[in-house]
């Protein structure tokens, strides 16, 4: 079956601290991966998505992805956290081919101390 | 220009009520699709219209759900009667062209059913 878990629920770090969101997937064929944001109040905002080609992909507000497709992971990172990236992430997958409809992972929620 | 624009952004409604959510996609985005968190699980596909057609229901829970798109430009989502186990954020979001690439997301209606 298809699926997306991001095994951490709930994550802390500190301000200015580096960032990695786990993200795995279960597919049958080549995914379209991308990361979602979800500030309060706000929608979901794409972060980054990867459809292929080079395995690390750039987004905005300085976040990055790495595909590996051996251990069907889609991590996010962030080198340097601001309290502002507090938020809930979300990792989704879709098919290949002009499909669409997404299937999203259960979300991790970041927290940020100062 | 516009975002796509859901409405209310909180509705609480008892169980047995009807409540009618509504999305405006950006306008000239033929397709509209509706997602649906419940209670911190996935964001969980629901259904995708094409301008006024439904293109794939399948995620419909079952038929107290009733998805319609008029004239192919806002769509609304009744749900009658409402039970409890329908509370959580619903989710509407548009895109321009078939496929996956321009998903644009509206910030969600939380539904409360008490």
């Amino acid at each position: 079956a298809q699926s997306v878990t991001q095994p951490d629920i709930h994550i802390t770090v500190s301000e200015g601290a580096s960032l990695e969101l786990r993200c795995n997937y279960s597919y049958g064929a080549t995914p379209y991966l991308f990361w979602y944001v979800q500030s309060p109040g706000q929608g979901l905002q794409l972060l980054l998505k990867y459809f292929s080609g080079d395995t690390l992909v750039q987004g905005i507000k300085g976040f990055e992805a790495e595909f590996k497709r051996s251990q069907s992971s889609f991590n996010l990172r962030k080198p340097s956290v601001h309290w502002s990236d507090a938020a809930e992430y979300f990792c989704a997958v879709g098919p290949s081919g002009g499909y669409n409809k997404l299937i999203f992972g259960a979300g991790t929620r970041l927290a940020v101390h100062p | 220009e516009a975002g796509v624009t859901q409405f209310p952004s909180h509705s609480v409604i008892e169980k047995g009520q009807t409540v009618t959510l509504r999305c405006d996609p950006i306008s000239g985005h033929d397709n509209l699709y509706w997602y649906r968190r419940v209670m911190g699980k996935e964001i969980k596909f629901l259904l995708h219209f094409v301008k006024e057609s439904k293109q794939d229901e399948s995620g419909m829970p079952n038929n107290r759900f009733l998805a319609e798109r008029t004239g192919g430009t806002y769509s609304t989502l009744k749900v009658q009667p409402a039970e409890l186990e329908d509370s959580g954020v619903y989710f509407c979001a548009s895109s321009p062209q078939q496929g996956i690439y321009g998903y644009t997301f509206g910030s969600g209606t939380r539904l409360t059913v008490v």
